[in-house]
């Protein structure tokens, strides 16, 4: 079955602080991997995707995420977090037989000055 | 570039009471995705269409919940009747083809009472 797995519910870092959000995934065949943020009262927006390539990919707002196939992981980052950061991070898979996301449950962010 | 619109923002009936959620996708892209977001059970996938045509609705939870998208500019979510377990926030997504990333309008926060 495919599936996404977001572990943390909540990840609390200090301002300045590196932060990591993790994601791993279970899917058949190559995978699209996307994350995206949602602030309050907002809809989700794109942050980044990574398809074919470096596996290292740069995305919005200075954030970052490293699939490692073999882990199968791809996990957020960013070197030294901002207060503004404070979110509700989401990872998705996108399905090997038709054009859905799967989505992570979702990781609340929490940055403290 | 306007993005994906919805309408209306927040929604307050009583139950048995008919609901229309409206969504205008961003101008070119094909796929639209209805999805809804609850504390408990997290961000689900409605329906989606390509093209105006429903491809998968197999999120739809129950025959009370109807989609439809007369053309590319425009898409419908009913419910009728309305259920207090109905509320949630619903939000609609469209991508510029399968691999591309979806972007969300701001929801619609709806309440049954």
């Amino acid at each position: 079955a495919q599936s996404v797995a977001q572990p943390e519910d909540q990840v609390n870092v200090a301002e300045g602080n590196p932060l990591t959000v993790k994601c791993t995934y279970s899917v058949s065949g190559n995978p699209y991997l996307f994350w995206y943020v949602q602030y309050p009262n907002r809809g989700l927006q794109f942050l980044l995707k990574y398809i074919t390539g470096d596996n290292l990919v740069k995305g919005s707002y200075g954030f970052e995420a490293e699939f490692n196939k073999s882990q199968t992981s791809f996990h957020l980052k960013k070197p030294s977090a901002l207060v503004s950061d404070s979110a509700l991070y989401f990872c998705a898979v996108r399905k090997d037989s038709n054009y859905q996301l799967i989505w992570g449950a979702g990781t609340k962010l929490i940055i403290k000055p | 570039d306007a993005g994906v619109i919805q309408s209306p923002r927040h929604e307050v009936t009583e139950m048995g009471q008919e609901v229309t959620l409206r969504c205008k996708p961003i101008s070119g892209h094909d796929y639209l995705f209805w999805y809804r977001q609850t504390m408990m059970r997290g961000l689900e996938l409605l329906i989606y269409f390509n093209n105006n045509v429903p491809i998968d609705d197999s999120g739809m939870p129950e025959d009370r919940f109807s989609a439809k998208m007369p053309n590319a500019s425009f898409s419908t979510l009913k419910i009728q009747p309305s259920e207090p377990r109905d509320s949630a926030v619903y939000f609609c997504a469209s991508s510029y083809s399968s691999g591309q990333p979806q972007h969300f309008g701001d929801g619609t926060r709806l309440s049954i009472l």
